[in-house]
């Protein structure tokens, strides 16, 4: 299985500030990197999909980069609804495998 | 509007057998697989399998394989997750995905509300 490594876990931060999340992936899986939005008690929300196109209707202060093992989540400035756990996710090949999730808090 | 609708929370005892359902609508259900993923009390999120609702061709993941099973109707587009003999364990929040694909990029697009399965003696 393809283990895929978020850091940090959680992250408190500032309305305003700029925050990055990393993936890594224990091989390569080309752009086939996913991420996805959750809220307590709510279903993941797909924010950008092969690594770095939007989906659509998400706000443009996120962005995704990335290729092969290494990717990155962008969120250029928080805003109060963005207070969520992130998880990256790859489609390359079954089983298909997350990461462990980044908590983003209120500082 | 793509949906995808969850059958509603349930109580079991352990030992019990059930089966959870996800309906899709405002699509061809039978153009795009179904995946199920777990997600345990405050915990991620982990991928159970998937079906191809057309032909009922199912990849299972080998942490759930021979724990449940996954099977569809295409004829009023349902995917189930079903388990003959539930234990404490399974206690989680099971969510349904649409995996879209576009012949080179898989994601899931849409989901499932969820279903809540409680195993309590």
């Amino acid at each position: 299985d393809i283990q895929m490594t978020q850091s940090p876990s959680s992250l408190s931060a500032s309305v305003g500030d700029r925050v990055t999340i990393t993936c890594r992936a224990s091989q390569s899986i080309n752009s086939y990197l996913n991420w996805y939005q959750q809220k307590p008690g709510k279903a993941p929300k797909l924010l950008i999909y092969a690594a770095s196109s939007l989906q659509s209707g998400v706000p443009s202060r996120f962005s995704g980069s990335g290729s092969v093992t290494d990717f990155t989540l962008t969120i250029s400035s928080l805003q109060p609804e963005d207070f969520a756990t992130y998880y990256c996710h790859q489609s390359y090949t079954t089983p298909r495998t997350f990461g462990q999730g980044t908590k983003v808090e209120i500082k | 509007e793509v949906q995808l609708v969850q059958s509603g929370a349930d109580v079991k005892k352990p030992g019990e057998s059930l089966r959870i359902s996800c309906k899709g609508s405002g699509y061809n259900f039978t153009s795009q697989w179904i995946s199920w993923v777990r997600q345990m009390a405050g915990k991620g999120l982990e991928w159970m399998g998937k079906i191809d609702p057309s032909d009922s061709y199912i990849k299972y993941s080998p942490s759930f394989q021979g724990h449940v099973t996954i099977s569809a109707d295409k004829s009023i587009s349902t995917a189930y997750l079903q388990w003959s003999s539930l234990k404490a364990a399974d206690t989680a929040m099971y969510y349904c995905a649409r995996e879209y694909g576009d012949d080179k990029w898989d994601y899931f697009d849409s989901w499932g509300q969820g279903t809540l399965v409680t195993v309590s003696s």
